[in-house]
């Protein structure tokens, strides 16, 4: 089955810096990759996805790029704020909505 | 509109008793999802609704789960007897179609055998 690594697990930036969260996904057969924002004791959210035929896809502030060669994708937040500290999920699926998540990563923009 | 509906929020049950949890998705979404979320990790997939059909239960451990989701609108997952292990959160989630796309997930139950 497919499998979604994520990196880092902690990220800690200054506000208006800019945070990158990588995930790499195992199965080349998936097309399909949402980032979910997590606040602490609240639901996830989808914040952005992108699909296998775009290489990069922005809204506002937020980014996210696809390699399909390498199977990565990266999120790009700039201009980080004190409310973009939460836990950021990548996910990956090859159709069907059969979302494999990776284990999240740990923002945390400081004053 | 409301959003994906869950309950309860939290429970706490000793060890061996049986479990349910309820929700109830977006009106018109056909597609329901149990996930289950450890600490510090993301969500993992229970089991997938198309309607009231259950097109995806493999991660569902059969012998201590069940769920079922009748008219195709709420769904029930039941744990029994439940185990030390099964502490987690249980998040329900929906979406319009068979595609992908956004899941939009409730708030969660939050249980804790003891």
């Amino acid at each position: 089955g497919e499998n979604v690594e994520q990196h880092p697990s902690t990220l800690s930036v200054q506000e208006g810096d800019s945070a990158v969260i990588k995930c790499t996904y195992s199965d080349s057969a998936s097309n399909y990759f949402p980032w979910y924002k997590q606040e602490l004791g609240k639901r996830p959210q989808l914040i952005i996805d992108i699909r296998s035929n775009v290489g990069e896809k922005k809204d506002q502030r937020i980014a996210v790029t696809l390699n399909k060669t390498a199977k990565h994708f990266s999120l790009h937040i700039t201009e980080t704020q004190p409310e973009d500290s939460a836990v950021y999920f990548c996910a990956a699926s090859k159709g069907g909505n059969k979302l494999t998540f990776g284990t999240g990563t740990q923002l945390k923009v400081e004053l | 509109e409301a959003g994906v509906v869950q309950s309860p929020r939290y429970k706490i049950i000793e060890k061996k008793q049986p479990v349910a949890f309820w929700c109830n998705p977006i009106s018109g979404h056909n597609t329901l999802y149990w996930y289950l979320q450890n600490l510090g990790q993301g969500p993992e997939l229970l089991i997938r609704y198309e309607n009231e059909e259950a097109v995806d239960d493999s991660q569902l451990p059969k012998d201590r789960f069940s769920a079922e989701r009748l008219k195709g609108v709420d769904s029930t997952l039941k744990i029994q007897p439940a185990e030390l292990g099964d502490s987690a959160v249980y998040l329900c989630a929906s979406s319009m179609g068979q595609g992908d796309g956004e899941q939009f997930f409730g708030p969660g139950t939050r249980l804790t055998v003891l």
